[in-house]
């Protein structure tokens, strides 16, 4: 356990479906992420907040919303995905978001795109 | 912009054996922050150890040692006393050390035969 939850754990939506994804840490952090892993590729940076504010959106196409309400919550909202959008979706958060900070990551989620 | 290259897709070893793990990186700057994650079947990204590229000694962490090579854009993982539970794939990552973005690379499948 690395004091950041994501729900749900697994997920399969359909391509009109909406849906979101939740992520929770518990170490007073103030920056958190979302990146994408794809099977053979690296991960990918999506979204970086930090004291709630975007700071960094990694040219993400607009059917991935995030929100941040607090420096403990991001949400990724999901909507008319495709199935090349199937992935495993991981949450991170770090007490800054400078290089010198640590990023703790979530369990993931593992989203299908059918 | 930033590159990192993980040349070897899988390696093996076996237990209590000593296993290196490549990694490259390509960047301008001269300040950063090198990374070695582990990802078991959990999914779990967890960081096993980190650089900071001003620092001429080697980072170390228990079996786990790196060997930093600036001037060559090297940063291998060497595990000692390999035990089943590094089975995992492993991942490299760089980050700037103003920036919040991790580059990681292709990552290397690890497994540890007993």
């Amino acid at each position: 356990e690395t004091g950041v939850t994501q729900t749900p754990r697994h997920l399969v939506m359909g391509m009109t479906n909406k849906k979101s994804l939740k992520c929770e840490q518990h170490l007073g952090h103030n920056a958190m992420y979302w990146y994408k892993q794809s099977a053979k590729k690296p991960l990918e940076l999506m979204f970086v907040y930090n004291f709630k504010e975007q700071t960094e959106n990694n040219s993400v196409p607009s059917r991935f919303s995030p929100e941040c309400p607090n420096s403990s919550h991001l949400f990724l909202h999901l909507h008319t995905l495709q199935p090349e959008d199937s992935a495993l979706y991981l949450c991170a958060s770090s007490l800054g978001s400078g290089g010198t900070y640590e990023q703790y990551f979530g369990p993931g989620t593992r989203l299908t795109v059918t | 912009a930033q590159t990192v290259t993980q040349s070897q897709p899988e390696m093996s070893v076996q237990e209590a054996e000593t296993v290196t793990l490549s990694c490259t990186y390509d960047t301008s700057e001269s300040d950063y922050y090198l990374f070695w994650y582990k990802q078991p079947p959990s999914r779990q990204m967890i960081l096993v150890i980190r650089q900071e590229a001003y620092k001429q000694q080697n980072a170390t962490e228990n079996r786990f040692s790196v060997n930093f090579q600036k001037a060559a854009k090297s940063f291998s993982l060497k595990i000692s006393d390999s035990q089943l539970g590094d089975a995992a794939m492993y991942f490299c990552a760089y980050r700037e050390t103003s920036g919040s973005r991790l580059t990681f690379g292709e990552g290397t499948q690890l497994t540890v035969n007993p």
